[in-house]
């Protein structure tokens, strides 16, 4: 059982927008900063948001996070075929002194 | 451009051991925390294991410590993940990834910049 809770899939057409969710409490979400993850099959994770709402150089801006309260969004619009993968949040819980991450959302492009 | 690569997944009998390396190059390695992060089939993602630009330092995840070392040589630009007494719940996929870790007044930052394609340990008889 994750620590953070995600949706276990959402789906947009291609050229839309969606928002993924990620909620915590406040050991963790509400008192550290949040990380975003891309898996796709066969290729390295990539980083797409780190403190909250940073991008990586590289990232392109139809990436964006955003966090309130115990609670944190990842959100992309322009939505690419290419997008479909899975999306991880992440965040130094403090009780637990371990980093946690969510249990990931299946972003289908349709 | 970075890149990380793994290697030394493979399958191994419960109670048995296996060394994965990771060999690191488009960064300075020894300025890097290094981690190793698994996932297990069809689940998330977990942090297993970290250790600090200079050794000194090396934290477990609670389910393998006791089992698991980790350990890295700057001059190789390497890092290793020792697993003994495996069991089957440690079967999975393991990466390994840069890790930046900040204490700021606003509270932790601690994410994974870099990661590996992985390599996968399975642990079956």
């Amino acid at each position: 059982q994750a620590v953070l809770t995600q949706p276990p899939a959402v789906s947009a057409a291609a050229g839309q927008r969606v928002t993924i969710s990620c909620s915590g409490s406040t050991s963790n979400i509400g008192s550290n900063f949040v990380s975003w993850y891309q898996l796709l099959p066969g290729t390295a994770p990539k980083l797409l948001i780190y403190d909250n709402d940073k991008r990586p150089s590289g990232i392109p801006d139809r990436f964006s996070g955003s966090k309130f309260g115990t609670s944190a969004t990842l959100g992309i619009t322009g939505l690419q075929t290419g997008d479909e993968a899975d999306y991880y949040c992440g965040t130094w819980d403090s009780g637990l002194s371990v980093v946690v991450f969510g249990g990931g959302t299946k972003l289908t492009v349709l | 451009e970075v890149q990380l690569v793994e290697s030394g997944g493979g399958l191994v009998q419960p109670g048995g051991s296996l060394r994965l390396s990771c060999v690191v190059s488009g960064l300075t390695f020894r300025d890097n925390w290094m981690s190793w992060v698994r996932q297990a089939p069809g689940k998330g993602l977990e942090w297993v294991a970290s250790i600090n630009q200079d050794g000194s330092a090396k934290y477990f995840v609670e389910s393998v410590e006791g089992r698991f070392t980790i350990s890295r040589d700057n001059a190789k630009r390497s890092m290793f993940l020792q697993m003994n007494s495996l069991r089957a719940e440690d079967t999975a996929l393991y990466y390994c990834a840069t890790e930046t870790q900040r204490w700021q007044q606003l509270g932790a930052s601690d994410f994974f910049d870099y990661w590996g394609q992985g390599t996968l340990v399975t642990v079956s008889s």
